[in-house]
């Protein structure tokens, strides 16, 4: 079936440093990618998205990368700040359904 | 301010008992969806609805029902709980958004989530 893997699970980064995260989709017929933050006590909150038909999206701090092709994103946070601290979700889509990846802990050390 | 409001941010219900987690929003949203968050599997789409009184199973409807007779209420029905329902349930809306191009995205808004412990 359809499926998203994220990776990596945890990531712990010094304030300033970057962070990646990867995920690679499984239906190729995907064609949204949405990026969610979940803190602590929260629901998940959309922080970027990007559609099939653009290869890199860019807001502030945060971008975000598609490779159709390999059905690989990612999610590239610049300058952390011990404010990203939380968990981190990719999602696939077509049409209505959205599959999540198993999320990510990112946590900025001061 | 948008929102997606879950009544209960924690429960506790006993092996047996019928559950019914609400969840309202305020945003005028055709779709509504109930997610299941458990450490490690991300989120599981168990139902969703596109309109009232229509309803679609995700990947993990057993042992889950729904009922959307509102626009802007969608309620999640456990029958019969189990202890391996206890878990972190999401409700969401979302406005399917059609670009220039013809592509879509369903973009989803979320309520803060009901933790449910089944004893």
């Amino acid at each position: 079936g359809e499926n998203v893997e994220q990776h990596p699970s945890t990531l712990s980064v010094q304030e300033g440093d970057s962070a990646v995260i990867k995920c690679t989709y499984s239906d190729s017929a995907s064609n949204y990618f949405p990026w969610y933050k979940q803190e602590l006590g929260k629901g998940p909150q959309l922080i970027i998205d990007i559609r099939s038909n653009v290869g890199e999206k860019k807001d502030q701090r945060i971008a975000v990368t598609l490779n159709k092709t390999a059905k690989h994103f990612s999610l590239h946070i610049t300058e952390t700040q011990p404010e990203d601290s939380a968990v981190y979700f990719c999602a696939a889509s077509r049409f209505y359904k959205l599959i999540f990846g198993s999320g990510t802990r990112l946590l900025v050390r001061p | 301010d948008v929102k997606v409001t879950q009544s209960s941010r924690y429960l506790v219900k006993r092996t047996g008992e019928k559950v019914f987690l609400e969840c309202v929003q305020d945003m005028d949203h055709e779709n509504m969806f109930w997610y299941r968050q458990d450490p490690g599997l991300g989120l599981r789409l168990i139902y969703f609805s596109y309109d009232v009184k229509m309803k679609e199973k995700g990947d993990i409807p057993e042992g889950y029902s729904v009922s959307r007779e509102k626009k802007e209420r969608f309620s999640l029905i456990l029958e019969s709980a189990s202890t391996n329902q206890t878990s972190m349930y999401l409700c969401a809306s979302s406005l399917y958004v059609t670009s220039m191009t013809g592509s879509g995205a369903n973009v989803l808004t979320f309520g803060a989530g009901s933790r449910l412990t089944v004893l």
